[in-house]
């Protein structure tokens, strides 16, 4: 069954330290994989996506992601963290074309000063 | 990145009414267009995915008589509540993708917030 897991429901970084967000996936065929934030109340902003190629990708607002196939897994990263940064971040794995998208749990930012 | 709109932001109705909310795709053509719902502190969860000029298909375990989709053009697909109940309290998001930008990415709308009293 295709399936999308953030463990970390909750992270607390300091301002200007990185940060390193998790998600590994489940899916049979090549996945499509995307992370979004969500601010409070918001809906959702696409902060990069990996379909093939290069296997670390940039986004915007300094993050970048890191697709490792042999360990299912597309993590995200920047090095140096905003308190702007707070917010919800969703990992997903998606058929491709406009396809359906499963969604992992989200992850809570906090950024203390 | 493309431009979702979705309207109204917010809305509150009295129990037994029906709601309509909108999903307008501002730059692009959405050819599909998604509806998800999203309780507090949780994740979203797809209700339909609705194709230009045909009928939505929709998720296990969603009422189609009760969340009617309507995806009439290109660029504006509509959901509604029909006789709502408070907990149908949720926020609503959709989202699109088409031709004319990426195909393989969704677009995700503001989000309707809605409380049934």
């Amino acid at each position: 069954a295709q399936s999308v897991t953030q463990p970390d429901i909750h992270i607390t970084v300091s301002e200007g330290a990185s940060l390193e967000l998790r998600c590994n996936y489940s899916y049979g065929a090549t996945p499509y994989l995307f992370w979004y934030v969500q601010s409070p109340g918001q809906g959702l902003q696409l902060l990069l996506k990996y379909f093939s190629g290069d296997t670390l990708v940039q986004g915007i607002k300094g993050f970048e992601a890191e697709f490792k196939r042999s360990q299912s897994s597309f993590n995200l990263r920047k090095p140096s963290v905003h308190w702007s940064d707070a917010a919800e971040y969703f990992c997903a794995v998606g058929a491709g074309q406009g396809g359906k998208l499963i969604f992992g749990q989200g992850t809570e930012l906090s950024v203390k000063p | 990145g493309a431009v979702v709109s979705q309207h109204p932001s917010r809305v509150i109705c009295k129990s037994g009414t029906s709601v309509k909310i909108e999903c307008r795709s501002l730059d692009f053509q959405a050819t599909t267009m998604f509806w998800y719902r999203q309780f507090p502190k949780q994740s979203l969860m797809l209700m339909a995915t609705s194709n230009e000029g045909s009928k939505a298909t929709y998720e296990q375990g969603v009422e189609k008589d009760k969340f009617l989709i309507n995806h009439a053009s290109l660029t504006l697909s509509t959901l509604t509540v029909t006789s709502a109940h408070p907990e149908d309290s949720s926020f609503y998001i959709c989202s699109a993708s088409g031709t004319t930008r990426s195909s393989d990415t969704q677009y995700f709308g503001p989000g309707t917030r809605l409380t049934v009293l």
